[in-house]
């Protein structure tokens, strides 16, 4: 079946814009995450969402970054007031559930920003 | 709260050689842990994961990593190197209770012909 999509796969935008981010996850999974990958570095955990309940935010770096997801489906990551240190590979995730029972997390190919 | 930490950001192997990447943790609470592979251009996937059970773990593609509780460690291995592991291999961990992933900062294999 269809995997985790993203879009765009790369973004260039100019420092003070907004930016969107969209995120499909793969059908049926009730979770969702995003996590942020700056160059040469590992990935950061973000935000997570997990079925109805309120998602958890504490890795949100501050609060020029803002997500929302509908139901159990799309989500979008949205930064405002971009900075250069936004620039790195936004990748979003999903799986079956969030609880103890659930290992796999898929991720997306990921949406590339580019701060000017 | 946990790291993980993976000894060398980059690693160049030849073919056919033995590919040895490490990962230790720090951890509050025995966590599950994972390592993905990222090829160029595309998301992360998941090469093999450990939770409970025996400590040595198979994953694709010939992989294998062993859980060593006493050493913090959960260090990735192949026998043999072929030139499609070529990549960047992240380890991560996550608390058995939990649900984010927390991630080591990478090793970028080059496999030399």
């Amino acid at each position: 079946g269809a995997g985790v999509s993203q879009s765009p796969s790369n973004k260039v935008t100019e420092k003070g814009k907004d930016v969107e981010l969209r995120c499909d996850p793969i059908s049926g999974h009730t979770a969702l995450y995003w996590y942020r990958q700056r160059l040469g570095q590992g990935l950061e955990f973000l935000i997570y969402f997990q079925g109805n309940s309120a998602p958890d935010k504490s890795g949100l770096p501050s609060d020029r970054f803002s997500a929302e997801r509908t139901g159990e489906s799309v989500s979008t990551l949205t930064i405002q007031r971009t900075q250069q240190e936004d620039s790195a590979v936004y990748l979003c995730a999903s799986s079956l559930d969030g609880g103890a029972g659930s290992h796999e997390q898929y991720f997306g190919p990921g949406t590339r920003l580019t701060v000017t | 709260a946990q790291s993980v930490t993976q000894l060398g950001s980059h690693v160049s192997v030849s073919e056919g050689a033995l590919v040895l990447l490490r990962c230790n943790y720090s951890s509050s609470v025995p966590p599950y842990l994972f390592w993905y592979v990222q090829y160029p251009n595309q998301g992360l996937q998941l090469l093999l994961k450990y939770t409970t059970g025996a400590t040595l773990v198979k994953g694709i593609n010939g992989f294998e990593a062993e859980f060593k509780k006493s050493e913090t460690s959960f260090h990735l291995t192949k026998p043999s190197a072929h030139m499609s592991d070529a990549a960047e291999y992240f380890c991560a961990v996550r608390k058995a209770a939990g649900n984010k992933l927390t991630f080591g900062g990478g090793t970028r294999v080059l496999v030399k012909p």
